[in-house]
């Protein structure tokens, strides 16, 4: 296990088009990390889970955007009608609560950059 | 809920000199501050994180001081090297209500001139 695993890592596609993205993290994290970055800016949060559970979503993901974590271990981030403004780096962490595997630190995988044409 | 504010948003300094990024946070809640490094084109990376229960932490050049009382923390580069060129993000862990949710600063960007 050498960290978090995203992809796609670059998808360009057409406005109005559905776009998945996978994360898988590190294997004895139990909590998940979607967040959103554009370019000069932090990673803005977008969702959490904590094993298979979504916890907490962003006012900043509109109905078009749809998270799961099926059996608590890989997750994917669901965009539908995408639009132009959606073009942007989307980051997945992973972070565990456990003292032995670092509490709460948290790893970023590369990111799946989508540009919306 | 936590908002992170992170200054200055631009930082030139000559190499050898040193650098300090201040972030502020409004939730005295949270309990776990991280620095993250970003290069251009790549994830950010942990450099040094500071939990509630110290003042300051230091790794070989990098240094973390925290006050809560004013709800501050800053982190400090000493001796400046171009490869320290970068942009640089603050969180803080807001454990409220049972979520865990880490909030950033709106990130530093740092140029260490040769």
């Amino acid at each position: 296990d050498t960290g978090v695993s995203q992809d796609p890592r670059h998808k360009i596609t057409k406005r109005g088009q559905n776009v998945t993205f996978r994360c898988d993290p590190i294997s004895e994290h139990n909590r998940l990390y979607w967040y959103r970055q554009t370019l000069g800016q932090g990673p803005e949060f977008l969702t959490y889970f904590q094993n298979e559970a979504q916890l907490e979503k962003s006012r900043l993901l509109s109905d078009r955007f749809s998270a799961e974590r099926p059996k608590g271990s890989f997750s994917t981030l669901e965009i539908q009608r995408t639009e132009q403004g959606d073009s942007a780096m989307y980051l997945c962490a992973s972070s565990s609560r456990d003292k032995r595997a670092g509490a709460n630190v948290l790893t970023f995988g590369a990111g799946s950059r989508l540009t919306v044409l | 809920g936590e908002n992170v504010e992170q200054h200055p948003s631009t930082l030139s300094v000559q190499e050898g000199d040193s650098a300090v990024i201040k972030c502020t946070y409004s939730d005295s809640a949270s309990n776990y501050f991280p620095w993250y490094k970003q290069e251009l084109g790549k994830r950010p990376q942990l450099i040094i994180d500071i939990r509630s229960n110290v003042g300051e932490k230091k790794d070989q050049r990098i240094a973390v001081t925290l006050n809560k009382t004013a709800k501050h923390f800053s982190l400090h580069i000493t001796e400046t090297q171009p490869e320290d060129s970068a942009v640089y993000f603050c969180a803080a862990f807001d454990p409220q209500r049972g979520t865990y949710k880490y909030i950033f600063g709106t990130g530093t960007r740092l140029k260490v001139l040769a």
